[in-house]
């Protein structure tokens, strides 16, 4: 069984810094099939990195994902407010999808 | 403009059915694989299920035996047809539509929210 373990599980930064999301799976992922979703309050997720590093569609430069094997990170440089979400990670193996449990970043 | 529209859920007893639809629009659901996934109250996002352009589906061990996934192609729908529901089925259900090359979901509906409850 694929396990995806986020950390921290809140992130509490001040606009303008940078936040480090990590994502460690149990086994080897394929970086072609790993995932980074921004969920906000009330909303459904969104897209933002896919195959660990291609930004999505219309995703500022500002996000970046990088990593591969077990160990995969979101960064987010010159953190701003509308940043405020659940941040998820998600691996694609064998026709089934694993999510991470998701990191909260708060802006202080 | 590429869209989910998911309709369909609301209130039913433990043991009872609900079938939810996810409307697309802006491309065609019958040549995109397509995939539900669910988030319970304060908790975060589960898999469910998906079809590819091939019939064949999959579904996550939880809802395995109990859920079925299918599309019209043409009214453009994919469904989420639930049976047998448990307390722990109620959540907030996703339908999105994955990338055929990254298999990641890049177009999300806006959720459904199904609450299983007596």
């Amino acid at each position: 069984e694929f396990v995806l373990t986020q950390s921290p599980g809140t992130l509490s930064l001040s606009p303008g810094e940078r936040a480090t999301l990590s994502c460690r799976a149990s086994q080897t992922v394929v970086s072609r099939y790993l995932a980074w979703y921004q969920q906000k309050p009330g909303q459904a997720p969104r897209l933002l990195i896919y195959a660990a590093s291609t930004r999505a569609s219309g995703i500022p430069d500002r996000f970046s994902g990088s990593g591969s094997g077990t160990d995969f990170t979101l960064t987010i440089t010159r953190l701003e407010p509308e940043d405020v979400a659940v941040y998820y990670c998600q691996q694609y193996h064998s026709s089934l999808w694993t999510f991470g449990q998701g990191t909260k970043v708060e802006i202080k | 403009e590429v869209q989910l529209v998911e309709s369909g859920g609301g209130l039913v007893q433990p043991g009872g059915s609900l079938r939810l639809s996810c409307a697309a629009s802006g491309f065609t659901v019958s040549s995109n694989y397509m995939t539900w996934v669910r988030q319970a109250p304060g908790k975060g996002l589960e898999w469910v299920s998906i079809v590819y352009t091939s019939p064949t589906p999959y579904y996550a061990d939880s809802v395995k035996g109990r859920f079925t996934i299918s599309r019209d192609s043409s009214k453009n729908t994919l469904y989420l047809q639930m049976n047998s529901l448990r307390r722990e089925d109620t959540a907030v259900y996703y339908c999105a539509r994955l990338g055929v090359d990254s298999y990641a979901m890049d177009v999300w509906g806006q959720g459904a929210t199904v609450t299983v409850s007596s």
